[in-house]
C-alpha cells in the first residue's frame, strides 16, 4: 500500500526567501503529482513527474523527483504572497488511485 | 480541455435527509471517476472508485449503503449521501480519469455539504 508523507505540515515564509517542501513515498509509484489548494477551493494541478530525475518548473515553483530515494521536492524561489496556499503531493497507486500526502500549508508574510 | 464540474457547489440539508451530488466530465468521456472527502485542514481521502456500468469500489471504512454511487454514463457519476448526519458535513471532491492525458485525473470544484 502506497503511503505518502509530506513535511513540513506548515511553512511560514518570508517574502523573497527560498523554501522546500518534501514528499516521501513508501513504494514504487508510476508518477508523482503536486497540487495547490486555496481555501474553500478544489485542487489545481501544478506538476506531474514521470521519471527519475524529472524536473519541472513554472514561475517560482520547481518540482523534482528522485525515484531511488522515493522523494519529491517542491522548491519555492523568492516567495511572494500569492503563493500562500496548501500544497499537496500525491502518488499513483494500484487501480489508478491517488494517495495524497497530508498537505503543507504555506503562509507567505511580507 | 479536461473540465470536470460538480453540482451543487454547496448544499445545506437537515439531519436524516439525503443529498445527491453530481460529477460531470464536460469535454471528455470518463469510464472511471473517483470520490474524495476532505475535512477542514486535512488531506483528501479517497472514498470510492466509480466505474461506468458497474458497481463502485469502496475504500475500507466507507459505508457503501450510506454513500451510494452511480456511474450511469461516461460523463456522469453521482454520490448520494443517505440519511445524512452532522458528521457527514465535509467537502466532497470528485475527479474523472482521462487516461490519455498527462495528468490522468482532473478534479471537480468540490461540493461543500453542511448537515444541520
Amino acid at each position: 500500500e502506497l503511503k505518502v508523507e509530506q513535511n513540513p505540515l506548515f511553512l511560514s515564509m518570508q517574502e523573497g526567501k527560498n523554501y522546500t517542501i518534501y514528499c516521501n513515498y513508501s513504494t514504487t509509484s508510476d508518477r508523482l503529482y503536486w497540487y495547490r489548494q486555496d481555501p474553500g477551493k478544489s485542487l489545481e494541478s501544478l506538476f506531474v513527474l514521470l521519471s527519475n530525475g524529472a524536473v519541472k518548473q513554472e514561475g517560482r515553483l520547481m518540482a523534482s523527483l528522485d525515484t531511488k530515494a522515493r522523494l519529491s521536492t517542491l522548491h519555492i524561489t523568492a516567495a511572494v504572497h500569492d503563493l500562500s496556499a496548501t500544497y499537496f503531493c500525491a502518488g499513483k497507486a494500484a487501480g489508478n488511485k491517488l494517495t495524497f500526502g497530508g498537505g503543507t500549508r504555506v503562509l507567505v508574510k511580507p | 480541455g479536461a473540465v470536470v464540474s460538480q453540482h451543487p457547489s454547496w448544499v445545506i440539508c437537515k439531519s436524516g435527509t439525503s443529498v445527491k451530488i453530481e460529477c460531470r466530465s464536460l469535454d471528455f468521456q470518463a469510464t472511471t471517476m473517483f470520490w474524495y472527502r476532505q475535512f477542514p485542514k486535512q488531506s483528501l481521502m479517497l472514498m470510492a472508485t466509480s466505474n461506468e456500468g458497474s458497481k463502485a469500489t469502496y475504500e475500507q471504512g466507507v459505508e457503501k449503503d450510506k454513500f451510494l454511487i452511480n456511474h450511469a454514463s461516461l460523463t456522469l457519476s453521482t454520490l448520494t449521501v443517505t440519511s445524512a448526519h452532522p458528521e457527514d458535513s465535509s467537502f466532497y471532491i470528485c475527479s474523472a480519469r482521462a487516461p490519455l492525458s498527462v495528468y490522468e485525473q482532473y478534479f471537480g470544484p468540490g461540493t461543500r455539504l453542511t448537515v444541520t
